[in-house]
């Protein structure tokens, strides 16, 4: 089955400074991955997804960045965070089948 | 924006009564999918029901999906304090560049007090 791991838990970093999020995926190849938000109290809001390599959809304007440099590894960046960059950053990677989505236990950042 | 929309946003029952939320989306899908997330962690899996099946059961988990109506219904039976959390139903579609994408409602909080 598959696994997905997310660090670290919890961020705190300042406006302006640089971020990185990783996300790696176990048990499977060649997954499509997700990157989502999730405000306080909201619903999930999809960022970036991969089906491959050097592929990158995003989906909504942003001061975000993804990459996927591995195949089983998907990495969320930012050169300069802004406060609005506050939230709940959720990995997903695609079971498929009656099997939905697996998620990462995702990554809460405050920037102050 | 959001492509489906839960209601109620919050719902407060008793161990034991059955709870029941409903979903609603806009566009076409190829299956819709309902999750759980217990506070601050991830979201886990609960059912799929595909874009050509009308209901699907699961435990104590039932879901409905009205393609003409483009709505679902989420009903736990005999609730328990376990199944306190956020539920979110998410309705997946191809994407014509490749890959299928997730989109998300805005979730119903249920508590279910002893």
């Amino acid at each position: 089955s598959q696994t997905i791991h997310q660090w670290p838990a919890t961020l705190v970093q300042p406006v302006g400074s640089p971020l990185s999020l990783e996300c790696t995926v176990e048990g499977t190849s060649n997954p499509n991955l997700y990157w989502y938000r999730q405000a306080a109290g909201r619903g999930l809001q999809l960022l970036f997804y991969s089906v491959g390599i050097g592929q990158i959809s995003s989906e909504v304007p942003q001061n975000l960045s993804a990459s996927r440099p591995q195949d089983r590894q998907f990495i969320l960046s930012s050169k300069k965070l802004l406060l609005s960059d506050s939230g709940f950053y959720l990995c997903a990677c695609l079971r498929g089948g009656f099997y939905g989505y697996t998620f990462g236990s995702g990554t809460r950042l405050t920037v102050v | 924006s959001q492509q489906g929309e839960e209601d109620p946003q919050a719902l407060s029952i008793q161990e034991g009564e059955n709870a029941t939320m409903n979903c609603s989306y806009k566009t076409s899908i190829n299956n819709l999918q309902w999750y759980r997330q217990n506070s601050g962690r991830g979201l886990v899996h609960l059912i799929l029901i595909r874009s050509n099946e009308r209901e699907k059961h699961s435990g104590r988990l039932r879901v409905t999906l009205d393609t003409s109506k483009k709505s679902s219904s989420l009903l736990i039976t005999a609730s328990r304090a376990a199944d306190t959390a956020s539920y979110f139903c998410a309705t997946e579609k191809n994407q014509p560049g490749g890959g299928n994408k997730l989109t998300f409602g805005t979730g119903t909080q249920l508590k279910v007090e002893l």
